[in-house]
């Protein structure tokens, strides 16, 4: 029963370039959600979503980063034009229940970014 | 808004010896806790939960119990072992999952 997968691991992008993150939830998830963490630092919530609906993007920044999750296929973190304060950690989580649930999230083992 | 304040680390104990990490919340409502261990190059595990006041969460040997009085979670431990080393993270769950800061902890052996 495979997990929360992530990939790529690990993500070397220069600056101006885009970043595409992949997470595919543990099967039967239909709840995604996206953190980052900084080195030293706690996983800041960036954004939730299920199968084609955002549900709450308060912790995402408002510009250059969008979050999706197809009906099809894996949820993508997008990060467009990066610069090297973006360079982190990114860890997604699933879920199999609605919001509110007493539910622990399930994470991947996250997909390191290091922008150059 | 909902927050989680842990004792900041790092925190160095010799094997076998005790450990506690505090935490703390804020929180409207009740909500659920949880304990992440997070070992290195790695993601997050869940270690243990709560659900309800006085619930006793407990896994490995490392328990926490939810103290609504107090608004706490400690993690304790009765006895640590060099695989014990990781950073350990204090949540909460309204719908999304808020977390502490981290706690490094090394044991030497």
């Amino acid at each position: 029963n495979a997990g929360v997968m992530q990939n790529p691991r690990h993500l070397v992008r220069r600056r101006g370039q885009e970043a595409r993150l992949r997470c595919s939830p543990m099967k039967g998830h239909s709840h995604v959600y996206w953190y980052r963490q900084l080195p030293e630092e706690g996983l800041k919530f960036m954004v939730y979503l299920q199968k084609e609906n955002i549900i709450d993007e308060s912790g995402m920044p408002k510009e250059r980063f969008s979050a999706e999750f197809p009906k099809e296929g894996p949820s993508i973190l997008r990060i467009q034009q990066v610069v090297r304060g973006d360079s982190a950690a990114y860890f997604c989580a699933s879920s199999p229940s609605q919001s509110g649930s007493n539910s622990p999230l399930h994470f991947g083992n996250g997909t390191r970014l290091t922008v150059t | 808004g909902n927050s989680v304040t842990q004792m900041e680390g790092p925190v160095t104990l010799s094997e076998e010896a005790f450990l506690t990490i505090n935490c703390t919340y804020t929180a409207t409502g009740y909500p659920s806790l949880f304990w992440y261990v997070q070992y290195p190059g790695e993601g997050l595990q869940l270690l243990l939960k709560a659900t309800k006041a006085d619930d006793k969460g407990s896994n490995k040997g490392f328990e926490a119990t939810y103290r609504k009085e107090t608004t706490s979670f400690h993690l304790e431990k009765g006895s640590v072992q060099v695989s014990d080393s990781a950073v350990y993270f204090c949540a909460l769950r309204d719908d999304k999952i808020i977390f502490g800061k981290g706690t490094r902890l090394h044991i030497l052996p």
